[in-house]
This record gives C-alpha cells, structure tokens and sequence, in this order.
C-alpha cells in the first residue's frame, strides 16, 4: 500500500527554521517524483514545488524560488521541505504528493503539516 | 488575471447532474493542455479524481466512480468536471490544475454543496 507519512504540527517563531519532512512507503521511492503543496488558512492550493528522489533533481514554482528548500534522503525514503527563517506567512497546511512524471497527476497525497508561525 | 479561473461556488440538489467549470486565460489554449481535477473534503487532503485531454487521452484516478467525468469546451477555453448522480458525500470543494510554463498550476477551487 503506497503512503505518505508527513511529520507533524509544528509551532515556531519568526525568523526560526524549520524542516518538516514526508516519508514515502509501498512503492519503490526512487521511481516518483514527490511534490509540496501549500493550503493557507481557508484558502486555496498553491504548487511550491518537486523533486526526483534518484538524483534530486528539483523544480520549484517562481513564487516560491529561494524560499524553501526541497531534499531527498534517499536511505530513508524520505523528501523534506526546509525553511531556513520563517515568517508569520508561512502558517499553512503542506502536503505532499507522488507524481510518476513531475508533468502527470499527484496520485497519492499525505496526510498534511499545520504549520504555525507566531509569536 | 490568472491562468485557471474556477466559480467560487455552485448548488445542485441531490440526484441531479453539476457542472463545474475552469476557465483558461485568454492565450492559454485549453485544447493543448491536460485538465487535472481534485476532490478536496474537509480536515482531509486533495485527493485525484480524473485527467481530461480527450476522449482517446484520459485518465480516471482510482477507485472514482464513472459518474465523476471529464470534458472540454474548446468556444468557452474550459476543462469541465461533470458529476452525475450527485450524492451528499460529493459536497467539497474541487480544484482544476494544469502543467502550464514548466510549473504546476491550481484554480482558486468551486465549493460544492449538495
């Protein structure tokens, strides 16, 4: 069975960073790419971005070039999305997805992180 | 203006067919492009529901039922998510996406309520 296991809530300051991650299981890692999706509070899904886990090779949408990092530790079949300062903005919902081409649909997604930034 | 352009909303009684619609930017031509829709319920993340391109080029995810189906309207530049046979659990909110410039891209989503 193909999962998508995201770790958990978190709450942090501004300016902190952060790295929240999504454990793929049930199919072989290497062979999808895994997507981040960004759900605000009430709002819509908005593409961050994607990566190939065998080479890391990474694509990221323009609104969100230089403001997260997306990585792949292949041994453990796990991406993650980073954070290196957060901003009160950044309080979302983020899921992740598998894709079998980056151009085809995101067939399984997981489960969400709730990410809260406040002071 | 925006690439994909969804109604915020739209109502349709149980039993009945719904329409919904996602509307292409002028210039963005929707004939080219496969129309991806998901079903997102809420406390729950999106899931796959179809991909339209055309008859001989779809995709339907799985476990969704045939009444979840797909199609274009090349006058009006829009992908279509038809649902028939509409059931209470249908009420959610659906998304169209397209891969458009190298990028994934999502309409603002139309809340369905049944």
């Amino acid at each position: 069975e193909v999962q998508l296991e995201q770790s958990g809530a978190e709450l942090k300051k501004p300016g902190e960073s952060l790295k929240i991650s999504c454990k793929a299981s049930g199919y072989i890692f290497i062979t999808y790419w895994i997507g981040w999706v960004r759900q605000m509070p009430g709002k819509g899904l908005e593409w961050m971005g994607i990566v190939f886990p065998s080479d890391s090779d990474a694509r990221y949408s323009p609104s969100f070039q230089g403001q997260v990092t997306i990585s792949v530790d292949k041994s453990i079949n796990t991406v993650y999305l980073q954070w290196s300062s957060l901003k009160a903005s950044d309080t979302a919902i983020y899921y992740c997805a598998r894709h079998k081409y980056y151009y085809d649909e995101a067939d399984y997604w997981g489960q969400g992180t709730l990410l809260t930034v406040s002071s | 203006q925006a690439v994909l352009t969804q109604p915020s909303s739209l109502s349709a009684s149980p039993g009945a067919s719904a329409s919904l619609t996602c509307t292409l930017r002028s210039g963005v031509n929707v004939a080219i492009y496969r129309i991806y829709w998901y079903q997102q319920k809420p406390g729950s993340p999106p899931q796959f529901l179809l991909r339209y391109q055309s008859d001989s080029d779809k995709r339907q995810g799985s476990g969704v039922p045939s009444r979840f189906s797909g199609s274009k309207d090349a006058s009006a530049n829009a992908g279509i998510l038809l649902i028939s046979g509409l059931q209470s659990d249908d009420e959610a909110d659906y998304y169209c996406m397209i891969w458009h410039s190298s990028a994934w891209v999502f309409g603002g989503g139309t809340k369905l309520t049944v």
